[in-house]
């Protein structure tokens, strides 16, 4: 069955980077993209980014175009999501999710559990 | 960017209502829309797709409609299990999401 399995929570100080890791099973690695989606505490969803794990091509969200780095590594199945320069507002839950692609519509239909940074003095 | 406005912010309904929530998006994005169910804690799950494509395992009370700038997410009887916070989220460009609406047991 398809998993995506991300590591556990950090707590990290301002002016830090954090690196958050989702490794997927049960399915081809490099056959379907994966987002990154991050949801501050009692907010919305909000969109940061997509790597293609065949090619490692991302596109980021203007918002953190120059903070954020995705990576994948295919010999582990593991995609990277690295966040550099954190500040009080990047307390969030961490998701990865995979891109599924249907009649040419796309979206995400396996999420990983979430992965808690906080960013605190 | 497009943005995603969802109305009601939140509902009070009870078990058996008809629930409707309305997204709006600030330009056409065709059938480009994908619903999503919330609950505490837990990651999003996908409910429908391209607008009106029911996701499998997905109960068929679910349903979606609409295209171009108007959609609606319809639970045709809502059951205990239900009760979560809904977004909608446009796919035709930069992935963008509605603010969501919370059903609340009423």
């Amino acid at each position: 069955q398809v998993q995506l399995v991300q590591s556990g929570a950090e707590v990290k100080k301002p002016g830090a980077s954090v690196k958050v890791s989702c490794k997927a099973s049960g399915y081809t690695f490099t056959s379907y993209y994966i987002h990154w989606v991050r949801q501050a505490p009692g907010q919305g969803l909000e969109w940061m980014g997509i790597i293609n794990p065949s090619g490692g091509t991302t596109s980021y969200a203007q918002k953190f175009q120059d903070r954020v780095t995705m990576t994948r590594d295919t010999s582990t199945s593991t995609v990277y999501m690295e966040l550099s320069s954190l500040r009080s507002e990047d307390t969030a839950v961490y998701y990865c999710a995979r891109c599924n692609v249907r009649d040419g519509y796309n979206y995400e239909d396996y999420w990983g559990q979430g992965t808690l940074v906080t960013v605190s003095s | 960017d497009i943005q995603m406005t969802q109305s009601p912010s939140s509902l009070s309904a009870s078990v058996g209502d008809r629930v409707t929530i309305t997204c709006r998006a600030s330009q056409s994005i065709s059938s480009y829309l994908n619903w999503y169910q919330q609950k505490p804690g837990k990651a999003p799950k996908l409910l429908i797709y391209a607008a009106s494509s029911l996701q499998s395992g997905v109960p068929s009370r679910f349903s979606g409609s609409g295209s171009g700038t108007d959609f609606t997410l319809t639970i045709s009887s809502l059951q205990p299990e239900d009760f979560a916070t809904y977004y909608c989220q446009q796919s035709y460009s930069i992935p963008s999401f509605g603010g969501g609406t919370k059903v609340e047991i009423k």
